[in-house]
């Protein structure tokens, strides 16, 4: 397996254009975290899933940020508008069930909001 | 809430040297406990967990860290530091029956040589 993918790695925009992220969880994973790295805030859990369907997003910081799992192999984060304190990297990450708890960190994406 | 801290934002040792890295956990009742290990420009790898069973739990690359209860405590060792160790570590803990994790505020870890 190829593990959790994210995509873009790198995203560079402008304050309030629209910033969507991607990630492609593990096959049979059934659940998916969504985390926010900062410097000053460390990783903050934003909203995790399971079976497709959102079980906890109280992280989520506002109104401006979404997400979406469509389907077993992709969910998306949206940030409209884009602000320049959400510059931070976003980690996706997926975990089986069974209690292990064993999560799969994708490589992240880096997102810069000049 | 369930909350970890780890004592010392910044660690350094010599190669050769006892890695300790600190974990405390706010917790009456044990709950799950994990260290990961990120690399730069890359996400979190699974060093190690435990889940209730052996209180002395081994993980990749020659760490190990051990449960106190007694002490709230899961710090994480290893003997003889590599250059190869040199990254940020997070402590993580999560209730049982829970899913998800809440990370320490990590530690970076330097290997001087």
């Amino acid at each position: 397996d190829a593990g959790v993918i994210q995509s873009p790695r790198h995203e560079v925009t402008e304050m309030g254009q629209e910033v969507t992220l991607r990630c492609k969880p593990i096959s049979g994973h059934d659940y998916l975290f969504w985390y926010r790295q900062t410097m000053m805030r460390g990783l903050e859990l934003l909203i995790y899933f399971n079976n497709n369907v959102p079980i906890d997003d109280s992280g989520m910081p506002e109104d401006r940020f979404s997400a979406k799992m469509p389907n077993a192999s992709f969910s998306t984060l949206k940030i409209q508008p884009s602000e320049p304190r959400d510059s931070a990297v976003y980690f996706c990450a997926s975990s089986a069930r069974g209690g292990s708890l064993s999560y799969t960190f994708g490589s992240g994406t880096r997102l810069t909001v000049v | 809430a369930q909350s970890v801290t780890q004592l010392g934002s910044h660690v350094s040792v010599s190669e050769g040297a006892l890695v300790l890295l600190r974990c405390n956990y706010s917790s009456s009742v044990p709950p799950y406990l994990f260290w990961y290990v990120q690399y730069p420009n890359q996400g979190l790898q699974l060093l190690l967990k435990y889940t209730s069973a052996a209180t002395l739990v081994k993980g990749i690359n020659g760490f190990e860290a051990e449960f106190k209860k007694s002490e709230t405590s899961f710090h994480l060792t290893k003997p003889s530091a590599h250059m190869s160790d040199a990254a940020e570590y997070f402590c993580a803990v999560s209730d049982k029956g829970a899913q998800k994790l809440v990370f320490g505020q990590g530690t970076r870890l330097t290997i001087n040589p």
